[in-house]
């Protein structure tokens, strides 16, 4: 049963838009919440973080958004880039983050110039 | 470059085989995964080891036999594995007992059990 879910499989947006990645997660002890980055033939990297404690988290172009009464937080990327290409995963832990991290399937985010 | 290094990159291996994977990580961190990502599926993880002791085991097969001698090295040693295992293999570190802190990995092992 999985615990952290990403329901597309792949989002294609244009270059300069905005593009939502959704993430659903099902365990009410989750606290915090990242999102990595992959490419191809390398590791997952970190991106941006949130703890419950938050609603929102600002990086730059990266924005996360948190609702912790619907169990479902949001990746936003504005404005969108040809090198953002890549497939994002979902990711939560507990304890405040010192439980392993439990991972989506990834959601493959194509952007097109 | 992520501080965490993951040998072999790419490792084609027969079901009598016997091999390991290594990891390393110079991060300071306390704490190492190790993690499966097969086609479609989301990131499993298999094991953990917070200050060298193993504290999960996520009903892996033994076939998969995780060392973790020092904080800062960590293995997987592979015998008479299945054409199923073929996978990336990822390690992982964290800093354990920190607040709400990320995990870095490795670029990971292209496992091909052939």
């Amino acid at each position: 049963d999985q615990q952290v879910k990403q329901n597309s499989p792949s989002l294609s947006v244009q270059e300069g838009r905005i593009s939502i990645l959704n993430c659903d997660y099902t365990n009410s002890m989750f606290d915090y919440f990242l999102w990595y980055k992959k490419y191809p033939a390398e590791g997952p990297t970190f991106l941006i973080s949130i703890s419950s404690i938050k609603d929102k988290n600002e990086d730059g172009r990266f924005t996360v958004f948190l609702n912790k009464s619907a169990k479902h937080l949001s990746l936003h990327i504005v404005p969108s880039q040809p090198g953002d290409s890549a497939v994002y995963f979902c990711a939560a832990s507990g304890n405040s983050g010192n439980t392993p991290l439990v991972f989506g399937k990834g959601t493959r985010l194509s952007v097109i110039a | 470059e992520t501080g965490v290094t993951q040998t072999p990159r790419h490792l084609v291996m027969g079901m009598t085989n016997k091999k390991s994977l290594k990891c390393e990580q110079h991060l300071g961190h306390n704490a190492m995964y190790w993690y499966k990502q097969s086609a479609k599926k989301p990131l499993e993880l298999m094991f953990v080891y917070n200050f060298k002791e193993q504290t999960e085991n996520n009903s892996v097969p033994s076939r998969f036999s995780p060392e973790c001698p020092n904080s800062s090295h960590l293995f997987l040693h592979l015998h008479t594995l299945q054409p199923e295992d073929s996978a990336l293999y990822l390690c992982a570190s964290s800093l354990f007992g920190t607040v709400n802190t990320e995990a870095f990995f490795g670029q990971g092992t292209r496992l091909t059990v052939v």
